[in-house]
């Protein structure tokens, strides 16, 4: 079972520039969700997607862009990179609003250099 | 004011000890409680969901106390195998939207030592 799918693993960008983070998952969520987690921190919200069409800023949203290609995918997208998004960064995916159990991607190491 | 909040730790008990953690959330509308663990650079995993009536897996036990908004999560028996981060999580509303989303705790971390 795949579940949540999340590329790349690893990445090291220079600063200013741009990449996207590709999540997909194969369970049928409506919700889906992008963190970030910096050493000695819980998981900070990104942005949201409740469904298909629909998303929102959670609690760190600048410096990022999403799309919700469609109900099975959910990409993040930084613009210009800057070194203060070094992080470790987890897709994850749930039933509407997390009501019941959410499903992670495996994360992606990002260094910005 | 954090929505999750939970003591950082870090915990440093015996094998066989019991432990237990808590976490507070401020809003009093949020509907689903849940633990998860999270193993160093990994994706965090669901341990286990927190109901009104508190439940119980194995050495695992989970209490909420709505009146008070705190979640907490007890372990008897510490394995070496324990020792982990463990998530606070609820399902509180996203900043402004009205709508929610889970909305993780900090983590307490636990060292289970021989």
């Amino acid at each position: 079972n795949a579940g949540v799918t999340q590329t790349p693993k690893f990445q090291v960008l220079k600063t200013g520039q741009s990449m996207t983070l590709q999540c997909a998952q194969d369970m049928n969520h409506n919700s889906m969700y992008w963190y970030r987690q910096d050493p000695g921190m819980g998981l900070r919200l990104i942005y949201y997607s409740a469904s298909e069409g629909t998303t929102d800023k959670g609690e760190v949203p600048n410096g990022y862009n999403v799309s919700r290609l469609n109900k099975r995918e959910f990409s993040l997208r930084l613009e210009s990179a800057a070194p203060s998004q070094t992080s470790v960064y987890f897709c994850a995916s749930s039933e509407e609003g997390g009501s019941t159990e959410a499903f992670f991607g495996q994360g992606t190491r990002l260094t910005v250099v | 004011r954090k929505e999750v909040e939970q003591d950082p730790g870090p915990f440093n008990v015996p094998e066989g000890a019991t432990v237990a953690f808590n976490c507070t959330y401020s809003n009093s509308a949020s509907q689903s409680f849940f633990w998860y663990r999270q193993d160093c650079r990994k994706e965090p995993k669901l341990l286990m969901s927190v109901y009104s009536s508190g439940n119980e897996d194995g050495r695992f036990t989970a209490q909420l106390n709505r009146a008070s908004q705190y979640i907490s999560l007890l372990i008897r028996d510490s394995k070496l195998s324990d020792s982990a981060t463990y998530l606070c999580v609820v399902n509180g509303l996203v900043m402004d939207t009205g709508r929610r989303a889970l909305t993780f705790g900090s983590g307490t971390r636990l060292q289970v030592q021989p």
